[in-house]
């Protein structure tokens, strides 16, 4: 049983495009994550939600929109893809926010997002 | 502008040979540190979670020190197997809903 799950696992896409990345958490976990991966390997969180409600947002660009409607699950939209988008995004899910004694986070297996 | 480092970026080691790199992290504002497990190909797996100077934590070979007062803790692994070879990350959070992650260290053991 796959505790966090994002789809797809590879995105192949056009610059100009829309799309979007779905991460699920079966944990019963309150706060879900997306991180992306830059071409260094540095892991940045991009912005976590706690029970619906956004709770971090960091400096992205407005044209990554990420979209919770359950607990369970915290997708990731992105508007006029950009070469620059592509990365490995991960999605991450915890108990609670990191910020009580920082729980440990569950993370995904990746989207991989190349722009052509 | 909050800075988490890690050492050595990578480093190679004997099979049996006991090894250990260092997260150093701003002291001020601390919450916890953390540490990941990432092996190529799949998604960081947390090691420990350390809130207090001067915890000590311990999961198999692999253990792990804080020093909250001077910004730095220590990951250890014992007797290195060549299933330990992954990268090593720490990730630190602050008061102010940061969550930062170091750049790694890549362990490669060699059999």
């Amino acid at each position: 049983d796959t505790a966090v799950s994002q789809t797809p696992k590879y995105l192949v896409t056009q610059m100009g495009n829309d799309k979007s990345i779905k991460c699920e958490q079966n944990l019963g976990h309150d706060t879900m994550y997306w991180y992306k991966q830059d071409s260094k390997k540095f892991l940045k969180i991009m912005f976590s939600y706690n029970n619906k409600e956004l709770i971090i947002n960091e400096t992205v660009p407005n044209r990554f929109s990420p979209k919770s409607p359950d607990k369970a699950h915290l997708n990731l939209h992105i508007n006029s893809l950009e070469l620059g988008d592509s990365a490995v995004y991960f999605c991450a899910s915890s108990q609670g926010l990191f910020r009580e004694y920082s729980y440990e986070q569950y993370f995904g297996p990746g989207t991989r997002l190349t722009v052509t | 502008i909050l800075n988490v480092e890690q050492s050595p970026q990578s480093l190679h080691v004997q099979e049996g040979d006991s090894t250990n790199f260092t997260c150093s992290f701003p002291s001020s504002n601390f919450y916890a540190l953390h540490w990941y497990r990432w092996e190529t190909a799949k998604s960081p797996e947390a090691l420990f979670v350390m809130t207090l100077n001067g915890d000590e934590k311990k999961k198999g070979r692999i253990s792990a020190t804080l020093n909250t007062k001077e910004g730095y803790s220590y990951l250890y692994i014992k007797g290195s197997q060549p299933e330990d070879s992954a990268t090593y990350l720490c990730a630190f959070t602050s008061g102010t809903y940061k969550y930062i992650f170091g750049t790694g260290t890549r362990l490669k053991v060699l059999a």
